[in-house]
Formats: structure tokens, sequence, C-alpha cells
């Protein structure tokens, strides 16, 4: 069965402070591991799919590294606009579900 | 624009009542999937749909069906609501199920008294 835990729960930064959210996952077969992000009372929202370790992508401040175990979303000087939960999402091969962590609430103070 | 759309947006209702939601996306997507959002339990999967008239339980069925009678359409149906069954709800819907990213839908606040 696909896991996947994310860590810390919750994360507060002075704006410009970068940091690390940490996802770790089991998967028999790595098909996708995805990162979300979500407002609150929103849906999520897609950032980005990695498909195998060492792969990396970036969007704004924002950049997702992958490895065979594990996951890391790196936040280099955040702004306030940047306080969310984010989710992390894996799919493992003869699997059609997604499996969620429980997510990481940031908070960016001014 | 490409979305996903769900109604209602909010609903409370009492013990027993049926209830649809409907979920609609227009971006010729195969896969379809409904999700219940709780605290401290995250996203878990209630069933998907791998194209029309065929679908599959996700982690937690028991309570809900669901149908797939056309692409863009999931309906998604609470027969006899209990309480439990109070929770955000999301749909959402990808080209296909592999490495294909999901798009989600803006949710549907249910509350069952």
């Amino acid at each position: 069965e696909d896991q996947v835990t994310q860590s810390p729960e919750a994360l507060r930064l002075q704006e410009g402070e970068s940091s690390s959210l940490n996802c770790s996952y089991t998967v028999s077969g790595l098909r996708g591991l995805f990162w979300y992000r979500q407002d609150p009372g929103k849906g999520p929202e897609f950032l980005f799919t990695l498909y195998s370790a060492g792969e990396e992508k970036e969007k704004e401040r924002l950049k997702a590294t992958l490895t065979k175990k594990e996951s890391f979303l790196h936040i280099t000087a955040p702004k306030p606009e940047d306080s969310a939960t984010y989710l992390c999402a894996v799919r493992g091969f003869g699997n059609e579900k997604l499996t969620f962590g429980t997510g990481t609430r940031l908070t960016i103070i001014p | 624009e490409a979305q996903v759309t769900q109604n209602p947006r909010y609903l409370i209702t009492v013990t027993g009542k049926k209830l649809t939601v409907t979920c609609s996306q227009n971006m010729n997507h195969e896969y379809m999937s409904w999700y219940r959002q709780d605290p401290g339990l995250g996203l878990r999967q209630i069933y998907y749909s791998m194209n029309v008239e065929v679908t599959d339980k996700g982690d937690v069925p028991e309570g809900y069906k669901v149908s797939r009678k056309e692409k863009r359409n999931f309906p998604l149906i609470l027969e006899s609501p209990s309480p439990n069954q109070t929770s955000l709800y999301f749909c959402a819907s990808s080209h296909g199920s592999g490495s294909y990213e999901q798009y989600f839908g803006p949710g549907t606040r249910l509350t069952v008294t």
C-alpha cells in the first residue's frame, strides 16, 4: 500500500526566510510524485510532477526535488502570498489511486 | 477556461435525505475522481472512474455511489447521508491515471445533521 508522510505539519517563517518541506513516501514503483498548493476552503492547485530520482522542477520561488525515498519542496525568499497548505501525493505502478499526505501548513509572516 | 465545476458549493441536510453533488469538467479528461477532506486525515479517495461506464472504489467508498454516463460528468450520490459524512468534498479530473496530474474543483462543503 502506498504511503506518504509530510513534515513538518506546520511551519512559520519570516518573509525572506528560506526553508524546505519534506515528503517521505513508500510505493511499489513510482509513476509520479505530485505537489499541490491548497488555500483555505479551496481546491488543491497543481504545482509539479516528478517522475524519477534526481529530477528537479522550479516555479518562481518554489523548487521540488526527488530521491528514491523522499521529495523536498524548497521555498526561497518566501512572501506572505506563499502562505498555504502544501500537499504531496504519489501514484505507484499497478495502482489507479492517488495517495495524499496530510500536508504542511506554511505561514509567511511579513 | 479549463475547469472542474461542482454544485452545490455548500449544503446542509438532514440524516437520511438523499442528495447528489454534481461534478463536470470541460477538458475532455478520461479520469475523474471524488475525494473527501477531513482535518488530520487529509484527502482520501472515495471513488474514481477511468472512463465512461468504468468506475471503481477508492479508500473510503462506504455510503457513496457514483455513475459515469457521460465523459464530462461524474456525480456523487449519498443515498442515506449520515453525520459522519459531514466533510469537504472535491472532484478531480485528469487525462489518464498514470503520471498525469489531477485538476481539482472548488469543493463542496457538506453538513449532515
